[in-house]
């Protein structure tokens, strides 16, 4: 089956330190996108990929960085820098970049004390 | 900048009955994208519907119909035969349709609880 998985479902760190969220599709989408979900608030998009090797800052990218090595995988690393990292993240993917359907993972909740 | 306004913060409707909930947006540009996202207690984003902005037809999928107005910048969602599974949270979103930087830009959601 075709989707994009994300894992752990629930991260827990302590303040300070870096962790990884991970993101892998098999969906052969060329675009990937990070958006971070907080309570009351819609979807913030923090970095997206249009291609391997390729990644633009989204709308926070402060406090995050990304890698596209491969297509299938566009991890988010959380970095200490980042002031309040704890909230649930969701991953998505689109055939390119100006293709309206993005597809969204289940998603990662981080929490960080 | 593109900007998507969901006023309510919660709803609730009876089974079977039918429920609106409503989105605003601003824009400047002429051709875009509107869609509805679910995203139910297990978080999964799912795309309900989607409109382009150069249809004047408005969008249907089953039991789900969009009220496009343009002109009024106002894109809301009619739920028919409200189910106990339409309960969850659902977002407008926003897209340009053309050019490198068409991201979706989302309101902050309404929660939707569906009684038995």
């Amino acid at each position: 089956d075709g989707g994009i998985t994300q894992s752990p479902k629930y991260l827990f760190r302590k303040e300070g330190q870096n962790v990884t969220l991970s993101c892998e599709q098999n969906l052969n989408h060329d675009a990937m996108y990070w958006y971070r979900q907080d309570p009351g608030q819609g979807l913030r998009l923090i970095y997206y990929s249009q291609i391997v090797n390729d990644f633009q800052k989204g709308d926070i990218a402060e406090g995050y960085s990304v890698s596209r090595e491969k297509k299938e995988s566009f991890p988010l690393t959380v970095t200490s820098a980042q002031k309040n990292p704890t909230a649930f993240y969701l991953c998505a993917s689109s055939i390119d970049l100006g293709t309206y359907e993005q597809y969204f993972g289940p998603g990662t909740r981080l929490t960080v004390t | 900048a593109q900007t998507v306004t969901q006023s309510q913060p919660e709803m609730s409707v009876q089974e079977a009955e039918t429920v609106t909930l409503s989105c605003t947006y601003d824009t400047s540009e002429s051709n875009y994208y509107l869609f509805w996202y679910k995203q139910p207690p297990s978080r999964q984003m799912i795309l309900v519907i989607r409109q382009e902005a150069y249809k004047q037809q408005n969008a249907t999928e089953n039991r789900f119909s969009v009220n496009f107005q343009k002109a009024a910048k106002s894109f809301s969602l009619k739920i028919s035969d409200s189910q106990l599974g339409d309960t969850a949270m659902y977002f407008c979103a926003f897209m340009k349709s053309t050019g490198a930087n068409s991201k979706l830009t989302f309101g902050k959601g309404i929660t939707l609880s569906v009684r038995p």
